[in-house]
């Protein structure tokens, strides 16, 4: 079975600093990658994924995320925050050939001071 | 198009009452799921579903039961709720068409058992 682990669990930043927000996985097998971000009183969504293909990922909002295989990990970036982003983080693993449920990281609370 | 939508929003249960939280989407997605989010430990499976009339448990399913009857409806019934059941439960969705399908949460259901 597929584990997630996220270093930061508070991370406090300041508008236009830049964000690296760290995610490892346990597993041995090709897996898929996500990052969901749960914005203050609302539910998940996906903020990008990696399945195939070009290690670095773009999403929404100017998030990117690289797949590192050799160092299981897939971290989160972005260049410039802004107050907007402060929100939750969740990385999430799913291993191909499994069952669609993916397993998901502890969170990282981000807050974005204007 | 609703998406996946979750009843009720806020519930308030006295130990030993039971209750279902409601799930239905309107996507024809095959895999449902059920998570609860409690500060500091992230998103936990409760119970999933990989097509009507299939079910199977997650990390912690003790004290709570599921039922695919149809593809749309995935209902989480807790049977004597606990005061470690107070929770933000959410129901996620995804198509099963591949291991990179995103999940589609639900808003949420806030549940507090005194």
């Amino acid at each position: 079975a597929q584990s997630v682990s996220q270093h930061n669990h508070h991370v406090i930043l300041s508008e236009a600093a830049s964000l690296e927000l760290g995610c490892n996985y346990s597993y041995g097998g090709t897996v898929n990658l996500f990052w969901y971000v749960q914005y203050p009183g609302q539910h998940l969504q996906l903020l990008l994924k990696y399945f195939s293909g070009d290690p670095l990922v773009k999403g929404i909002k100017g998030f990117e995320a690289e797949f590192i295989k050799s160092k299981f990990s897939f971290n989160l970036r972005k260049p410039s925050v802004q107050w907007s982003d402060t929100a939750e983080y969740f990385c999430a693993v799913n291993a191909w050939g499994g069952s669609y449920i993916p397993t998901f990281g502890r969170g990282t609370s981000l807050i974005v001071h204007p | 198009n609703a998406g996946v939508t979750q009843t009720p929003k806020f519930q308030v249960l006295k130990t030993g009452q039971s209750m279902t939280l409601q799930c239905a989407q309107d996507m024809n997605h095959e895999y449902m799921s059920w998570y609860r989010q409690d500060p500091g430990m992230g998103l936990r499976l409760i119970h999933y579903s990989v097509g009507a009339g299939i079910t199977d448990q997650g990390e912690v399913p003790n004290g709570y039961n599921v039922s695919r009857s149809t593809t749309e409806d995935f209902p989480l019934r807790l049977l004597s709720a606990a005061p470690s059941q107070t929770s933000v439960y959410f129901c996620a969705s995804t198509t099963g068409s591949g291991n990179d399908s995103p999940l589609h949460f639900g808003n949420g259901t806030r549940l507090t058992v005194t």
